[in-house]
């Protein structure tokens, strides 16, 4: 079973640019969360979607932002992109309620 | 809130020595507590779990003891390689409600196996 697939593996930005990263989850899986991982703040919880719905969000600013389409893949856009946001970004597939997380391999963002 | 406060690192042993991992936590109710792992240049996988006190979980020779009177999941290993060596990281997680999808996670731990 193909495991969870985060893309671009890497990408560099622009200060004030926008990104988007995507995720496909485990097949089955139907909830998507994501995280942010820097040196500092450590691994800190974005949001969670649920069947096209944002169930949960963390505290970040709204320039954050995610969607979930009907094949339960994700996406996650940050506007007006600053320094601080160069993190590792990681996304988690699970089949909901209390079953485990599953990660991928993440995207690396550089904001320059 | 919840908070996970792992031992701090980095941690540095032979090959076959015993190895610890202290993880405390502070939480309401009683919620599920996990081990990830990651190795350099990859996400997080999932190395073990336990849902309920006194709950023992295991997986490749890991283990962890979920203690409720000392809100603690300390991490074991007998006999460490080096191909252990890695991040580790302690986590919690509540049920349902306005947790859904969301892990607290303690630092990071750095282990570094010597030959």
């Amino acid at each position: 079973k193909a495991g969870v697939t985060q893309t671009p593996r890497y990408l560099i930005k622009t200060r004030g640019q926008q990104v988007t990263l995507s995720c496909s989850p485990i097949s089955g899986h139907r909830s998507v969360s994501w995280y942010q991982q820097t040196p500092g703040q450590g691994l800190q919880f974005l949001f969670e979607y649920f069947s096209e719905t944002q169930r949960n969000k963390g505290n970040f600013p709204g320039r954050f932002s995610g969607r979930q389409f009907s094949n339960s893949r994700s996406e996650m856009n940050v506007s007006t992109l600053e320094l601080g946001d160069s993190a590792l970004y990681l996304c988690a597939s699970s089949l909901g309620g209390v079953s485990p997380l599953h990660f991928g391999n993440g995207t690396r963002l550089t904001v320059t | 809130g919840d908070s996970v406060t792992q031992m701090e690192g980095p941690v540095t042993l032979s090959e076959e020595a015993f190895l610890t991992i202290n993880c405390t936590y502070t939480a309401t109710g009683y919620p599920s507590l996990f081990w990830y792992v990651q190795y350099p240049g990859e996400g997080l996988q999932l190395l073990l779990k336990a849902t309920k006190a006194d709950d023992k979980g295991s997986n490749k020779g890991f283990e962890a003891t979920y203690r409720k009177e000392t809100t603690s999941f300390h991490l074991e290993k007998g006999s460490v390689q080096v191909s252990d060596s890695a991040v580790y990281f302690c986590a919690l997680r509540h049920a349902g409600g306005t947790s859904y999808g969301k892990l607290t996670f303690g630092q990071g731990t750095i282990l570094t196996v010597h030959p």
